[in-house]
């Protein structure tokens, strides 16, 4: 059971290139979501996605475009990356009511 | 939304018990304590979950008191593998609730041998 797969698990990139990352999950779950996480901090939601065809903005959306693929896949894209941008980014999905949020092991992102 | 404060670091060593501790004063009535554990390298891992009292699963203990204004996430006899950073989180775990959880700094406990 792979849970939450996210490619590719590293990047580099520089200032004003753009890139998608991939997010998918074989768990059937509704709901979706993106994060980022800057050295020492904690997660910061970027997007998510309540159910299939529908998305929503979170903490820190500026510089970020998703799209929900399908029920099993969440995309987020950097459509000019920022060096600002440099982090690691998580995809999360879980059910509804009180499931918890389960996690991929993050796209470790740097932009030059 | 419930703020929490939890303490930075925590320093223990195998085969004691740790127990950390989350405050949150304004926690509403609809609001469940939430505990994640991350590992370097890995995404948050969901540990255990409650509203009141005491949980308990193969993992760690919650404690919650009467108020609700803290809560303590207990893991019995610690091991080095145990070594990461515990997010508290509270919110309401209702549809819409999640997606306005916010993940801290967390504190991170450190076993040593």
């Amino acid at each position: 059971n792979a849970g939450v797969t996210q490619t590719p698990k590293f990047q580099v990139l520089k200032t004003g290139q753009s890139m998608t990352l991939q997010c998918a999950q074989d768990m059937n779950h509704n709901s979706m979501y993106w994060y980022r996480q800057d050295p020492g901090m904690g997660l910061r939601l970027i997007y998510y996605s309540a159910s299939e065809g529908t998305t929503d903005k979170g903490e820190v959306p500026n510089g970020y475009n998703v799209s929900r693929l399908n029920k099993r896949e969440f995309s987020l894209r950097l459509e000019s990356a920022a060096p600002s941008q440099t982090s690691v980014y998580f995809c999360a999905s879980r059910e509804t009511g009180m499931d918890p949020q389960h996690f991929g092991d993050g796209t470790r992102l740097s932009i030059l | 939304l419930a703020k929490t404060t939890q303490p930075i670091s925590m320093d223990s060593y195998e085969g004691q018990e740790v127990n950390i501790t989350c405050s949150h004063n304004n926690i509403a009535t609809n609001d469940y304590i939430t505990w994640y554990q991350q590992f370097p390298s890995q995404g948050p891992r969901f540990i255990i979950q409650g509203y009141k009292t005491k949980v308990t699963n193969e993992v760690a203990s919650l404690f919650i008191p009467a108020d609700r204004k803290s809560s303590t996430l207990s893991l019995p006899r610690v091991s080095l593998s145990d070594t990461a950073v515990y997010y508290c989180l509270v919110g309401d775990m209702g549809s819409g609730g999640y997606n306005k959880l916010i993940f801290g700094a967390g504190t991170r406990l450190a076993v040593h041998p």
